[in-house]
């Protein structure tokens, strides 16, 4: 079973604010991934980490930062949230199994008004 | 550019077959992944497919043929809790995983 917590599950916030999605694994994996993902559309690649002290950028990852100071823990951080931020994020971990599956968080709904 | 096709929606009867494609282009390729996505919920994984063949876990089997680029998802006995979208991803060269938009399965009673 896997455990991984994104915290919050939901937030409504305004334009301009700084936010902190969080997210924490107890699997001991090495590599984590941030996800965005709109309904009914595939997920977009925002950061990944494959260990500590290593983080690379995906494919919409300009407008966030993510730290990866502790294994268990892969923080994402939006400076200053725009109403295009709207999303549901993703928060995902894999270990060394056989396919190198991903386990998911149950995600972060993000509202900007 | 790498590029992984699914169709966007399928309808299907309760207790019936369904067979769900994707077709894949991508620099590379280091296995097939499949997700079920309920709605409003987080992917969870359902198979795994590197080598060609057929892939079978209960209900659910997965087939691949690398020199097509082309992978199915099979789903016997349909059960109303089916209805969810389901993702096809392939890791590239690099590993680097391509996602597909998903196919949302529609069961009816």
């Amino acid at each position: 079973e896997a455990d991984i917590y994104q915290t919050p599950r939901y937030l409504v916030i305004g334009t301009g604010k700084k936010i902190t999605l969080e997210c924490s694994q107890t699997m001991g994996h090495d590599k984590m991934y941030w996800y965005q993902q709109d309904p009914g559309m595939e997920l977009h690649l925002i950061h990944y980490s494959y260990g500590v002290n290593s983080t690379e950028k995906g494919d919409l990852s300009s407008e966030s930062t993510v730290s990866r100071i502790r294994t268990e823990h892969f923080p994402l951080t939006l400076e200053s949230a725009r109403p295009s931020h709207t999303s549901q994020y993703l928060c995902a971990s894999s270990g060394q199994g056989e396919a190198g599956e991903l386990f998911f968080g149950e995600g972060s709904r993000l509202t900007v008004l | 550019g790498q590029n992984i096709d699914q169709p966007t929606e399928m309808t299907a009867t309760e207790g019936a077959i369904v067979q769900i494609n994707c077709t894949y282009q991508t620099s590379g390729f280091n296995g097939l992944f499949w997700y079920q996505q309920h709605a409003g919920e987080a992917p969870t994984f359902l198979s795994y497919n590197v080598l060609d063949g057929l892939e079978e876990k209960g209900r659910f089997s997965s087939f691949l043929s690398r020199s097509k680029g082309y992978s199915y998802l099979l789903l016997k006995e349909l059960q109303m809790k089916d209805s969810a979208s389901y993702l096809c991803a392939v890791w590239d060269s690099n590993y680097q995983l391509i996602w597909g938009a998903g196919t949302k399965l529609i069961i009816k009673p």
